[in-house]
């Protein structure tokens, strides 16, 4: 139990394009997902926290208009990175929650702007 | 916001022999501890957890220990082996709110030689 699912595995994008990264909780409702960004040989970082009809709340330093979150239903949340540069190239990971504390990591997603 | 401080980031022992990484914290009211293991390219997992109201948890090679008064957590793997190898993450919950974002540490890249 407590399956996460992101999509795509892997993307490779044009500078200026947006391009957009799917989280699934497939055996469990979520209450709350978390996206985070790690570069190589770094840690975790929190970007956003969303919960299922409200607003995503963005951590500091992170540009809401550049990173879109929807959080539509208990089992999916996407993140748009708009007009994507070379910088945002980077492991973003998604994790869903289930009850107070416990989060289950998604696979992540491996984004290359060129 | 919470803080969380991680050493060593890089820790390399002989097969067999024990390994320890400690962290600490700063919000005296953290009250879940998570430790994660990542291995390159894969998402984290979670291999143990502690919460504020106890002060050791074990399973199996692996035991947590958790001084609130000095707050500051370990994580200790017994009998290390080859497949042990991957970089290790401790968190804390800050306060605040009900979503229960974690913050994490830097990471150790643990080692285990044959």
């Amino acid at each position: 139990g407590a399956v996460v699912s992101q999509h795509p595995s892997r993307v490779i994008c044009k500078s200026g394009t947006s391009v957009k990264i799917e989280c699934r909780s497939l055996d469990f409702q979520a209450t709350t997902m978390f996206w985070y960004r790690q570069f190589p040989k770094q840690s975790l970082m929190l970007m956003a926290t969303s919960n299922e009809g409200s607003k995503a709340t963005y951590e500091q330093g992170v540009e809401k208009d550049k990173f879109l979150i929807n959080h539509a239903s208990l089992t999916l949340s996407t993140l748009t990175v708009t007009s994507a540069h070379p910088e945002d190239s980077s492991f973003y990971i998604c994790s869903a929650s289930i009850q107070r504390n416990e989060q289950f990591f998604g696979p992540g997603t491996r984004l290359t702007v060129l | 916001g919470e803080n969380v401080e991680q050493h060593p980031s890089t820790l390399s022992v002989q097969e067999g022999d024990s390994a320890v990484i400690k962290c600490t914290y700063s919000d005296s009211a953290s009250n879940y501890f998570p430790w994660y293991k990542q291995e390159l390219g894969k998402r984290p997992q979670l291999i143990i957890d502690i919460r504020s109201n106890v002060g050791e948890k074990k399973d199996q090679r692996i035991a947590v220990t958790l001084n609130k008064t000095a707050k500051h957590f370990s994580l200790h793997i017994t009998e290390t082996q080859p497949e042990d190898s991957a970089v290790y993450f401790c968190a804390a919950t800050g306060s605040g709110g009900s979503n229960y974002k974690l913050t994490f540490g830097k990471g150790t890249l643990l080692t285990v030689n044959p």
